[in-house]
């Protein structure tokens, strides 16, 4: 089945430690992005992908980047940790233009 | 400024009937309308969307009607299932933009 995967399911780190989480689709999406879910909020976007052209939220944190190498992986690093980092980290893709937009089930992110 | 409201935090269902959910948007320009269910510890996963253009979608169980006049959608679940309890988020966005904008959430408990 076509879908979005996320590696890995939980990631502990330490406070400040540098964490990588990545995102694989087989949807062949051109349109990646990543949110960060707190508790039962609403998904909040960071920052997309529009094939390779990369698309900063102006409310995103410095501390956090991506990466999309191709077409089907996509990564987020959090270069600084705090304890504010702490959520639900989503991945989703979609075809251009108005369209839905496919979750994987998320990494868990826990700050020690 | 919130664009998309969904004004209850939580919805009682009984096991057979309907259930409505509903959410309202101030923002005229959007114009692509989407429904996700989600569960705890898993990704949204998307329902079923609806375009400006149209004023009813249905796809099995679940039909959302667009009310653009009240600026008003509703997502019908019928009939409802214990495998419904989650949940629900409705999301907006424009034919030209891919930032989904999110309602806060409604968690619907279907009781037996």
């Amino acid at each position: 089945d076509a879908m979005v995967i996320q590696n890995p399911r939980y990631q502990v780190t330490q406070f400040g430690k540098p964490v990588t989480l990545s995102c694989s689709q087989t949807l062949n999406h051109n349109v990646m992005y990543w949110y960060q879910q707190k508790s039962s909020q609403a998904p909040k976007l960071l920052f997309h992908y529009y094939d390779k052209d990369f698309n900063n939220e102006a409310d995103t944190p410095d501390n956090f980047q991506s990466r999309r190498p191709n077409t089907s992986f996509c990564f987020l690093d959090i270069r600084s940790p705090g304890l504010g980092d702490a959520a639900m980290y989503l991945c989703a893709t979609s075809r251009k233009g108005p369209a839905p937009q496919h979750f994987g089930d998320g990494t868990r992110l826990s700050i020690l | 400024d919130q664009q998309v409201k969904q004004n209850s935090p939580s919805l009682s269902v009984q096991e057979g009937r309907i259930s409505i959910l509903n959410c309202d948007y101030t923002n005229s320009m959007f114009d692509y309308f989407l429904w996700y269910k989600k569960y705890p510890a898993e990704g949204p996963t998307f329902l079923i969307s609806i375009s400006s253009i149209k004023d009813k979608n249905e796809d099995g169980r679940f039909t959302v009607f667009l009310n653009k006049s009240a600026k008003h959608l509703s997502l019908h679940i019928v009939p409802s299932q214990p495998g419904d309890s989650a949940v629900y988020f409705c999301a907006a966005t424009t034919d030209s933009n891919y930032q989904l904008i999110w309602g806060a959430g409604t968690k619907l408990i279907i009781k037996p």
